[in-house]
């Protein structure tokens, strides 16, 4: 029944080392996105994808990027993480004018 | 441009409580309006919507009603329950902008036995 998916779960990784997290979707949705989620904030967008076609938020920092190779895919690259990206890291797609959220991977940073 | 305020938590109420939490917005155009509710260690879960004026979105128990008069989107229940607890997100989307969500900060409640 799940129909955004996030693995994993939880994702700890070291100071300055890459780290990879991941979404799907079985709704064939043609807008994704990627939100940041500090603890006790409200989730901050990061970019969104509609269909291939990439847009960055502006205050985004460089060291996160992101692919989608194909409608049901989603990836969040983080190049070199610092203490302060630690967070819950969101994907949601979107449909009309309504996202709809997955269960989030939370991030921890060594 | 547009924003979103909340009050602000934590909100503690007993069981079977009423519960309102205050919701505002401003905005250039005309957005649509959610409420979002997040459960402990969990992603946001749509709760309801709605798409215009007058509307009233429901789901669970909850109600909300877009009053454009007084820029309000208000979360009301009758009676809460203990599995009601978590943080409750308002926001609201344009079309001018992409339909990219714009939050309110959250407000947390929790509901006692």
């Amino acid at each position: 029944d799940a129909m955004v998916i996030q693995n994993p779960r939880y994702q700890v990784t070291q100071f300055g080392k890459p780290v990879t997290l991941s979404c799907s979707q079985t709704l064939n949705h043609n807008v994704m996105y990627w939100y940041q989620q500090k603890s006790s904030q409200a989730p901050k967008l990061l970019f969104h994808y509609y269909d291939k076609d990439f847009n960055n938020e502006a205050d985004t920092p460089d060291n996160f990027q992101s692919r989608r190779p194909n409608t049901s895919f989603c990836f969040l690259d983080i190049r070199s993480p610092g203490l302060g990206d630690a967070a819950m890291y969101l994907c949601a797609t979107r449909s009309g004018n309504t996202q709809y959220f997955g269960p989030g991977t939370r991030l921890t940073v060594l | 441009g547009d924003s979103v305020t909340q009050m602000e938590g934590p909100v503690t109420l007993s069981e079977e409580a009423f519960l309102t939490i205050n919701c505002t917005y401003t905005a250039t155009g005309y957005p649509s309006l959610f409420w979002y509710v997040q459960y402990p260690g969990e992603g946001l879960q749509l709760l309801l919507k709605a798409t215009k004026a007058d509307d009233k979105g429901s789901n669970k128990g909850f109600e909300a009603t877009y009053r454009k008069e007084t820029t309000s989107f208000h979360l009301e229940k009758g009676s809460v329950q203990v599995s009601d607890s978590a943080v409750y997100f308002c926001a609201l989307s344009e079309a001018n902008s992409g339909y990219a969500l714009n939050f309110g900060k959250g407000t947390s409640l929790l509901v006692t036995p």
